[in-house]
């Protein structure tokens, strides 16, 4: 099973400032890479798909990168609806699998 | 629009058994690769089963043996029959759609159905 590692566990930001949020496999999962935010008693969202594509209605101050192994998240400029909870997910093999999650939150 | 609703979560004795539903509308079931996904209180998300539009299907180590993936194209409904169920079970339960055959990144999701699995 491929193990997904996102970092940090918490990020600090403050509105308007740059977020970076760093994601992990334990081996190559390609490009099969999606990123999405959960916020408390919701259903997680889509942001990301194919590591750099935005999925409808993703504002374009998000933007992924990465392949392979290593995979980034940026949010150019954080608003207040952006405080959630990422999550990063392979989707190259199975089982697919998770990351622990990156809770950002309001400095 | 597209729409996903869960239903039959509940609370259960370990070694019971049942049957979520996922009531789909704005889209065709049977067209598209189904999954359950799960998450335990407090906790991240872990994906449990995948339903293929051919019909493959694939389980999480965790539930194979016990849960069984399946769908009624007439009801445009799928469903996750649960057995012999554990107390680490217990997890919020939502169906998801990948957006395209083959890419299982999950477009829409449903609102989520709470099963607690307890004596």
């Amino acid at each position: 099973e491929i193990v997904m590692t996102q970092s940090p566990a918490t990020l600090s930001v403050s509105p308007g400032e740059r977020a970076t949020l760093s994601c992990r496999a334990s081996q190559s999962v390609n490009s099969d890479l999606a990123w999405y935010w959960q916020k408390p008693g919701q259903a997680p969202r889509l942001l990301m798909y194919g590591a750099s594509t935005r999925a409808t209605g993703i504002p374009a101050r998000f933007s992924g990168s990465g392949s392979g192994t290593e995979f980034t998240l940026t949010i150019s400029s954080l608003q207040s609806e952006d405080f959630a909870v990422y999550y990063c997910q392979q989707y190259n093999i199975w089982p697919l699998t998770f990351g622990g999650g990156t809770k950002v939150e309001i400095k | 629009e597209v729409q996903l609703v869960e239903s039959g979560g509940g609370l259960i004795q370990p070694g019971g058994s049942l049957r979520l539903s996922c009531a789909a509308s704005g889209f065709t079931v049977s067209t598209y690769y189904m999954s359950w996904v799960r998450q335990a209180p407090g906790k991240g998300l872990e994906w449990v089963s995948v339903l293929y539009s051919g019909g493959t299907i694939h389980y999480a180590d965790s539930v194979r043996g016990r849960f069984i993936i399946s769908r009624d194209s007439s009801k445009n409904t799928l469903y996750l029959q649960m057995n012999s169920l554990r107390a680490e079970d217990t997890a919020v339960f939502y169906c998801a759609r990948a957006y395209r055959d083959g890419h299982n990144a999950f477009d829409y999701w449903g609102q989520g159905t709470l099963v607690t699995v307890s004596s």
